[in-house]
């Protein structure tokens, strides 16, 4: 089955220092992968991504995603954070393995900005 | 366009009580997902139609969920006699057919159940 795992639950970060949020994901088969955003009282909304295409993925926000094959990564970057970046940011998974069309999400990692 | 809407935004229940969420998806759309989101964690599979076919349920959907897509187009998640385990918040997503398992999901905004 596929899963993935996304390192610290929180995140916190300086406003114009580099963003780096961490998943890791576990398949059998090439992944579909996604970052999806939920800023606070609002609904979760895709930011990028990965359909075995080009392995560097640009999201929406400055946001970019490399889909790392022998590393099992995703990892997420903003070279520089603003404020309004403050969120949760989810890592998603989906494909054939995980048994139709589902996706399978990670726990999400909390982003703090600081001024 | 409007989205993904879902209602009601926010029920609050007693133990044992009934409760209905309705969610509709955009309408081009022929896949229609529900989801739980508890507290710090991401949100959890629970069910999903292709059209009015229900063509998977999460072992975490005990026999007092039930969802329907009887047309197609919105759906309903009925719980039954709930439990204060119930509590969450849920999120109806739609997506259209596309690249085998590329799905894009749409959110809504989410129904939070509170039970009492």
């Amino acid at each position: 089955a596929q899963s993935v795992t996304q390192l610290g639950s929180h995140v916190s970060v300086s406003e114009g220092a580099l963003v780096l949020l961490r998943c890791n994901y576990s398949s059998s088969v090439p992944p579909y992968l996604f970052w999806y955003v939920q800023y606070p009282n609002q609904g979760l909304q895709l930011l990028l991504k990965y359909t075995s295409a080009a392995t560097l993925v640009k999201g929406i926000n400055g946001f970019e995603a490399e889909f790392k094959k022998s590393e099992t990564s995703f990892h997420l970057t903003k070279p520089s954070a603003h404020m309004s970046d403050a969120a949760e940011y989810f890592c998603a998974v989906s494909g054939l393995n995980t048994g139709g069309f589902k996706t399978i999400f990670g726990a999400g990692t909390r982003l703090f900005v600081k001024a | 366009d409007t989205g993904v809407s879902q209602d009601p935004r926010h029920k609050i229940t007693k133990r044992g009580q009934n409760v209905t969420f309705r969610c509709d998806p955009i309408s081009e759309h022929n896949r229609l997902y529900w989801y739980r989101q508890t507290l710090g964690q991401g949100p959890e599979f629970l069910t999903y139609f292709q059209n009015e076919a229900q063509l998977e349920k999460s072992r975490l959907l005990s026999d007092r969920f039930s969802a329907e897509r009887p047309k197609g187009s919105f759906s309903t998640l009925e719980i039954q006699r709930t439990e204060q385990g119930d509590s969450a918040m849920y999120l109806c997503a739609s997506s259209v057919s596309g690249l085998a398992g590329a799905n894009v999901l749409t959110f809504g905004a989410g129904s939070r159940l509170t039970v009492l």
